[in-house]
């Protein structure tokens, strides 16, 4: 079945400081995996898409990994800003030529002052 | 820039009730989806539709139907509401044939509380 897991379920971290959030993907054909930010009471706006083919890519102070053998993926976020605060969704695409895309339930990420 | 609009932030609506959301985009997208996310649940697909006139059921379509005569318009409706579809429902476009590795652009959402 095809799943996306993501944890943890909720972090929160102080301004200024990094932080890492994971997804975990059985997604199979692969094509490609997104993150998606979602602020509250907005809809999700993408942050980073990656093929299988790579392994990482940056999109100001968030960089996303990919590692297509172990079928994980990770959203680094560097010097954490308020603005930060927000639901992070991770979602993969199935190689079907279709619309099915798998969702993830997201990490609900608080960044304090 | 990208627009996708809702009819309604905030509904309440009653049991029994029809209840119509639409969605508008301005970016000429074949594509247009309806979502719910329920919390702890990842977004669920009730809807889609790549073509006008044209839809697909998703995940969930039971107790849904959706109409779609124009290209940049695509409504989601609640036969009769049940307190079961209390959710936020969530609109989104993207380009392309049936794309869905296209990036998709979400509404603002439409928080639907059926009493």
């Amino acid at each position: 079945k095809n799943q996306v897991e993501q944890s943890p379920q909720s972090l929160i971290i102080l301004e200024g400081k990094n932080c890492t959030l994971q997804c975990n993907y059985t997604v199979s054909p692969f094509s490609n995996l997104r993150w998606y930010k979602q602020d509250t009471g907005r809809g999700p706006v993408s942050l980073t898409i990656m093929t299988f083919s790579e392994n990482t890519k940056s999109n100001g102070r968030y960089t996303a990994t990919l590692d297509a053998d172990t079928k994980q993926s990770s959203l680094h976020i560097t010097a954490s800003q308020l603005s930060d605060s927000a639901s992070y969704i991770c979602v993969a695409h199935p190689y079907t030529g279709g619309f099915k895309t798998i969702f993830g339930a997201g990490t609900r990420l608080f960044v304090k002052a | 820039d990208v627009k996708v609009t809702q009819s309604s932030r905030y509904l309440v609506k009653r049991t029994g009730e029809k209840v119509f959301l639409e969605c508008v985009q301005d970016m000429d997208h074949e594509n247009m989806f309806w979502y719910r996310q329920d919390p702890g649940l990842g977004l669920r697909l009730i809807y889609f539709s790549y073509d006008v006139k044209m839809k697909e059921k998703g995940d969930i379509p039971e107790g849904y139907s959706v109409s779609r005569e124009k290209k940049e318009r695509f409504s989601l409706i609640l036969e009769s509401a049940s307190t079961n579809q209390t959710s936020m429902y969530l609109c989104a476009s993207s380009l392309g044939y049936k794309g869905a590795a296209h990036e998709q652009y979400f509404g603002p959402g439409t928080r639907l509380t059926v009493t």
